[in-house]
Parts: structure tokens; C-alpha cells; sequence
């Protein structure tokens, strides 16, 4: 299948500071990745969707100007969690459809967690 | 938005048959899916039901009924390494390919 790698996969960092997550595709091109957070026990929530080359779409109550999105190339999208505070501490994962693969699942990265002291 | 409900937790015993259910709005149903997920792990792909009936892979197995805007997945013979979170996701035509993830059940395999 395709492999979606994302870096790093945990990060601490102080509040205030600003945390970026990368998220590729190896194998193949992504026009479109997601993003999803997921707090303890819960379930994946999206947070926004990255166009390449275009504005990301931000799920409703989802801060655009605190998640910063860039989605430069087919194969790289990177979130920016500007000015972290503890409540942002989460899982982040990303995901992607190869175009290729005929079903329209979607392919995870290994996720990124995030500990704001 | 859509409502995915799943069963929170569920328990069963190894070698054991099990089978988590998921009920969801039918307005704009696409397709759905249903991932694994261990904890602090990725998710990662089990099966995709977008027509009625029952498609088999292995010891899982996962039945779509769209009118009943319900599913399930059915694990077999089951193994302590599937105590995991279960997923049900849906896609919704006009989403914009987005799926829409229930709220997981959490799966005990005990001994």
C-alpha cells in the first residue's frame, strides 16, 4: 500500500513556542492531505484539509490563523501549531488518498505527539 | 454534522467471534470504512463497504445495510493482538472526499 511518513513522531515544547509537522507522501502524489487531531480515548476529529498549491479548508472551530497549513508540493504538507499552549497538547495525524489505489481509503502517517509543558 | 455511533468498549475472549456495530446517518452516504487503530499508533486500513451485504477478508469481515444506514464489523477466532480501537468512518457525497470518523470501540481480548 501507499506509505504516508509524518516527523516527528512526538514532540515536547514550551508554551508559546511554535511546533511544525510534516507530513509526505513516498509513493505516490497527494493534491490533498488531512489533518486530524485525536485527544485520549477518543476519535479522529478533522481539522482541515490541505490543498496543494491553494488555501487550506478549516473545519468549523478550527483557528486558520493558530494551525497553519501549507501544502507547497504534491508530496509535502506541513502543520504549524503557532504560540502552543497545554490544550493543544493531542495526537496529530495526517492522511492522504493515493489517486492510484482504486478505493477510496485513506493512508495515515504514524501521527505526532505533542506535549506542551 | 454526522452522527457515527459505535459501542464504547467491548470485551470478549480469545478465540472467540465479536462483532461491533456502527449506525450512521444515511442522508449522502458514499462509502464507509472501518480502520484499526492501536494506541498512540496510526490507524491503519480493514475494510471499504459502499454497496448492501457482507464483504470478507480473513478473520474480519464487515456488512453494509444502506438503507438501515448500519454496519458491522465481525472478527473471528480472535487473537490478543486485536485488542485495539475500532474505527468506523463515512464518506459523504458533498464532504469533499472528507470521512467522518465515529467515536471508536475500544476492544478487549482477554483470555
Amino acid at each position: 500500500g501507499a506509505v504516508v511518513s509524518q516527523h516527528p513522531s512526538w514532540v515536547i515544547c514550551k508554551s508559546g513556542t511554535s511546533v511544525k509537522i510534516e507530513c509526505r507522501s513516498l509513493d505516490f502524489q497527494a493534491t490533498t492531505m488531512f489533518w486530524y487531531r485525536q485527544f485520549p480515548k477518543q476519535s479522529l476529529m478533522l481539522m482541515a484539509t490541505s490543498n496543494e498549491g491553494s488555501k487550506a479548508t478549516y473545519e468549523q472551530g478550527v483557528e486558520k490563523d493558530k494551525f497553519l497549513i501549507n501544502h507547497a508540493s504534491l508530496t509535502l504538507s506541513t502543520l504549524t501549531v503557532t504560540s502552543a499552549h497545554p490544550e493543544d497538547s493531542s495526537f496529530y495525524i495526517c492522511s492522504a488518498r493515493d489517486p492510484g489505489d482504486g478505493v477510496e481509503k485513506l493512508f495515515f502517517g504514524s501521527g505526532t505527539q505533542l506535549s506542551v509543558l | 454534522g454526522q452522527n457515527i455511533d459505535q459501542p464504547t468498549e467491548m470485551t470478549a475472549t480469545e478465540g472467540a467471534i465479536v462483532q461491533i456495530n456502527c449506525t450512521y446517518q444515511t442522508s449522502g452516504f458514499n462509502g464507509l470504512f472501518w480502520y484499526q487503530q492501536h494506541a498512540g499508533e496510526a490507524p491503519t486500513f480493514l475494510s471499504y463497504n459502499v454497496l448492501d451485504g457482507l464483504e470478507e477478508k480473513g478473520r474480519f469481515s464487515s456488512f453494509l445495510s444502506r438503507s438501515k444506514g448500519y454496519s458491522y464489523l465481525l472478527l473471528k477466532e480472535l487473537q490478543m493482538k486485536d485488542s485495539a480501537s475500532y474505527l468506523c468512518a463515512v464518506s459523504f457525497t458533498g464532504g469533499g472526499n472528507k470521512l467522518t470518523f465515529g467515536t471508536g470501540t475500544q476492544l478487549k481480548v482477554e483470555l
